[in-house]
């Protein structure tokens, strides 16, 4: 199957600071990607659709200046953690869909960022 | 609005027996369902959609619009079937994920 990484895998950094997580599509195009925040233990929820050369949508309640969401290519989206804190600390995970072969529509997850703000 | 709930947060069963894991979900529309695994240090996967109809290792989901259910079963547990299982909503591109079963299968 088609294959999306996420880099890096862990981060910690301190409060205040900006981080940045990048998701890519290795072996396919993705003109939508999508980023979901777990705490632990629980669900996976959707934070925000990335769409390739335009705004990415949000979902209720999370902040878009918070969470800048840039998808400059069809194989790269990144999520940019801007001034940290310690309640941003989570697992974050992206998500892109094939749109060829064999697994056309199916949806791909990369392995995951773990996020700690000090 | 969407939701997806997964009663068990943790199952548990010997090799051999017989696995369900429930899913009830409330939509308005024409729901499109998925079950996803996880396996111990690897990524979220795809095991199976109600469209397909299909059955992978050994595991089916039957989709029951009456009682809003999408369980998924399997007749005889394996080892190797443990793992933490979602079961998933879509509406359009946008998936909504039950909190997760983590299945244990004991030899």
């Amino acid at each position: 199957g088609a294959v999306v990484s996420q880099h890096p895998s862990r981060v910690i950094c301190k409060s205040g600071t900006s981080v940045k997580i990048e998701c890519r599509s290795l072996d396919f195009q993705a003109t939508t990607m999508f980023w979901y925040r777990q705490f632990p233990k629980k669900s996976l929820m959707l934070m925000a659709t990335s769409n390739e050369g335009s705004k990415a949508t949000y979902e209720q309640g999370v902040e878009k200046d918070k969470f800048l969401i840039n998808h400059a290519s069809l194989t790269l989206s990144t999520l940019t953690v801007t001034s940290a804190h310690p309640e941003d600390s989570s697992f974050y995970i992206c998500s892109a869909r094939s749109t060829g072969g064999r697994s056309t529509g199916e949806l791909f997850f990369g392995e995951g960022s773990r996020l700690t703000v000090l | 609005a969407q939701r997806v709930t997964q009663p068990e947060k943790l199952l548990s069963v010997f090799k051999g027996a017989p696995v369900e894991l429930k899913c009830n979900y409330s939509y308005s529309g024409s729901p499109e369902l998925f079950w996803y695994v996880q396996y111990s240090r690897q990524r979220l996967q795809l095991l199976l959609r109600h469209i397909s109809r299909e059955s992978i290792k050994g595991f089916t989901a039957d989709l029951n619009k009456g009682e809003t259910s999408f369980h998924l079963k399997k007749p005889f547990a394996q080892e190797e079937d443990s793992a933490m299982y979602y079961c998933a909503l879509s509406r359009g591109s946008r998936l909504t994920f039950g909190e997760g079963t983590q299945l244990t299968v004991n030899p």
